[in-house]
């Protein structure tokens, strides 16, 4: 089976920068997937890394250690916006996209 | 379509009947999954396919669901005989193809059984 763990909430102030970790033990592994998610509304799509490393698109970073499995969202220069559920999603040898139970990071002003 | 359109987008109904929840995906995506999410909970993988066949079917809760994709394209979710704990969000995504492929969400049919 796939297990995928994230903490449950987080806490930050406007401005400020957000670490989302992601740890997954997963039968293979074929890459792993940063959604988020606005209350009431579907899912968007926001990183994908399958080697490791960090991958950077604007303010928002996704990191990947494939031996640890273990990946991070990073949230720079928090806007009230950002103020979603984060959801991490690995893919593994059955190519299914499995789900942690998501992050909800409340940003405050 | 720009999207994925899910129809309706709130349904409320009594328990016992049937419901059927539609996806529009992408155009030109051959992918195509449902998922549910019940309040405060992860997604639950439910079904996809790939063309019109789905290779696995292993996230259907019971027999009282099913699900059918025509022409590669627009697919239906069936619920037979809805029970209370079927009231969840539906949500469709679809990709390119299956695989190490992003997946884009409909805005998901919010299903309330009474």
């Amino acid at each position: 089976g796939q297990n995928i763990d994230q903490p449950t909430e987080m806490t930050a102030t406007e401005g400020a920068i957000v670490q989302i970790n992601c740890t997954y033990q997963t039968s293979g592994f074929n890459g792993l997937f940063w959604y988020q998610q606005h209350a009431g509304e579907a899912p968007t799509f926001l990183s994908y890394n399958v080697l490791d490393g960090l991958e950077e698109k604007g303010r928002f970073s996704s990191f990947l250690s494939r031996s640890k499995g273990y990946s991070y969202l990073l949230l720079k220069e928090l806007q009230m916006k950002d103020s979603a559920s984060y959801l991490c999603a690995v893919i593994g040898n059955d190519y299914k996209l499995s789900f942690g139970a998501g992050t909800t990071v409340t940003v405050r002003a | 379509g720009a999207g994925v359109s899910q129809s309706p987008s709130n349904k409320v109904t009594e328990k016992g009947k049937d419901v059927e929840l539609r996806c529009d995906p992408i155009s030109g995506h051959t992918a195509l999954y449902w998922y549910r999410q019940s309040l405060g909970q992860g997604l639950e993988f439910l079904i996809y396919f790939q063309g019109n066949s789905a290779p696995d079917k292993s996230g259907l809760p019971s027999d009282r669901f099913s699900a059918e994709r025509t022409g590669g394209s627009v697919s239906t979710l069936t619920i037979q005989r809805t029970q209370q704990e079927d009231s969840a969000v539906y949500l469709c995504a679809s990709s390119l193809r299956q695989g190490n492929q992003p997946q884009h969400f409909g805005d998901g049919t919010r299903l309330s059984i009474l």
